[in-house]
């Protein structure tokens, strides 16, 4: 079973920072957030992942309360190519447990 | 640098048949993942490869194997058809097992 909890949709105007929040409440300290997110017809497009600070590239920005218990996924200026459904993973950060449990994710809606 | 490839694209098969679905990951990546996507169940975990061998499987049935060869390719084979099998099949990889995997696009396999 997945091991976090994200809304089922969300709404976001086109330009404006997209905020997907994620709850992860029982992770543990050696497993990591992901993100991805899939666009119809296509494979889930890794976007980002973190332990415990905060990261940025260029597709988004990561951040992680310091109880590591939520995150959220900052699209900091969103076109309607971004909307997709972005899933939140925690995965255990060895060598031992590379398969990623997917949730339902967060339907994204990009509206002009 | 070319992503990850799978082919064919899309496959029709009839119940009882055998149907084997190919891989090429990403350039310099040895580790190769699969999984199934399917309007019911999401996408779900069926067997990891790194260096030629299974290192992970999922709760998938006998009739769905897998291998690697050495030079990182992956293949799938799914043996006895049925009409549930009828899924997206997504294959990822990644340099070493602990790395952000990238996925393909996909094979749709319809099973009629």
């Amino acid at each position: 079973d997945a091991k976090t909890t994200q809304p089922t949709s969300m709404d976001c105007a086109e330009g404006r920072a997209a905020n997907l929040p994620c709850n992860h409440s029982t992770i543990s300290g050696n497993e990591y957030v992901y993100w991805y997110r899939q666009i119809h017809s296509q494979g889930p497009q890794y976007i980002i992942h973190g332990l415990k600070n905060n990261e940025t590239n260029e597709m988004a920005s990561l951040i992680i309360t310091e109880d590591r218990k939520s995150s959220t996924l900052i699209l900091p200026h969103a076109t309607l190519r971004d909307t997709a459904v972005y899933y939140c993973i925690v995965r255990v950060a060895d060598q031992g447990a590379q398969k990623l449990v997917f949730g339902q994710g967060t339907r994204l809606t990009i509206n002009p | 640098k070319a992503g990850v490839t799978q082919t064919p694209r899309y496959l029709i098969k009839t119940r009882g048949q055998q149907v084997t679905l190919s891989c090429s990951p990403i350039s310099g990546h040895r580790s190769v993942s699969w999984y199934q996507q399917t309007p019911g169940q999401g996408l779900q975990f069926l067997f990891e490869y790194f260096s030629e061998t299974q290192r992970n499987k999922g709760n998938f049935p006998g009739r769905f194997s897998g291998r690697q060869f050495s030079n990182s390719r992956s293949e799938m084979n799914v043996s006895t058809l049925e009409l549930g099998d009828s899924a997206l099949y997504l294959c990822a990889s990644s340099q070493k097992p602990n790395q952000p995997q990238h996925f393909g696009d996909g094979t749709r396999l319809s099973i009629l």
